[in-house]
């Protein structure tokens, strides 16, 4: 089945450190986002990717950064310079999906997320 | 800048009603307007997702409208169970930017 995998599942960061939370798709889809949700807050876009090689800041990109060299992948890297990164991490593309096995329509497609928690 | 407004904030009701959700956003020139549905420590799971074109879409128990002269969608939820219990969301690109833009959600609880 196509879909969406963010991995791992949890993650632990050290004061100081760079840590790399990885998002892969199967769907085919040339657009792909990177949302951070914190507790009763909505969902903050952090950086998209619209196509291969190419990236842009979203609402929230100081302290992350971001690749786009394989259509598949879009990894997020926080690094040291991002001061409060406890949070749940979203990765979600956009692009054909079949909706109820047999329209096809264009929607957004999400990972089941990462939670990232400083230590 | 698009700004997508959820109301209620949080929605507690008896097995079986009937209940709507509110959604409304302030740029109506909108691609496509979609539903998720969030479990605690989950990721999102879509629901329904409307077309700017059309004026509603219906999956089982769920019926999603759109009014984009208005800026407003509504979710209909018939005949909640308490497996409908999560936090519901929407979501809408602004014209062809194609960056979704959420609402704080509704945190649905139905009571057996």
């Amino acid at each position: 089945d196509g879909g969406i995998t963010q991995s791992p599942k949890y993650l632990f960061r050290k004061e100081g450190q760079n840590v790399t939370l990885s998002c892969e798709q199967n769907l085919n889809h040339d657009a792909m986002y990177w949302y951070r949700q914190d507790p009763g807050q909505g969902l903050r876009l952090i950086y998209y990717s619209q196509i291969v090689n190419d990236f842009q800041k979203g609402d929230i990109a100081e302290g992350y950064s971001v690749s786009r060299e394989k259509k598949e992948s879009f990894p997020l890297t926080v690094t040291s310079a991002q001061k409060n990164p406890t949070a749940f991490y979203l990765c979600a593309s956009f692009g054909e999906y079949m909706y109820r096995d047999s329209v096809s329509n264009y929607g957004y497609t999400f990972g089941s997320g990462t939670r990232l928690t400083v230590v | 800048k698009q700004e997508v407004t959820q109301i209620p904030a949080a929605l507690s009701v008896p097995e079986g009603e009937n209940l709507v959700l509110n959604c409304s956003f302030t740029d109506s020139a909108i691609y496509n307007l979609q539903w998720f549905r969030q479990d605690p420590g989950k990721g999102l799971t879509s629901l329904l997702l409307i077309q700017s074109s059309q004026r509603e879409q219906t999956s089982g128990r769920l019926n999603a409208s759109l009014d984009k002269s208005s800026g407003r969608s509504t979710l209909y939820i018939a005949a909640s169970q308490p497996g409908d219990s999560a936090t519901y969301l929407c979501a809408v690109p602004p014209g062809s930017a194609r960056q979704l833009t959420f609402g704080s959600g509704t945190q649905l609880t139905v009571l057996p």
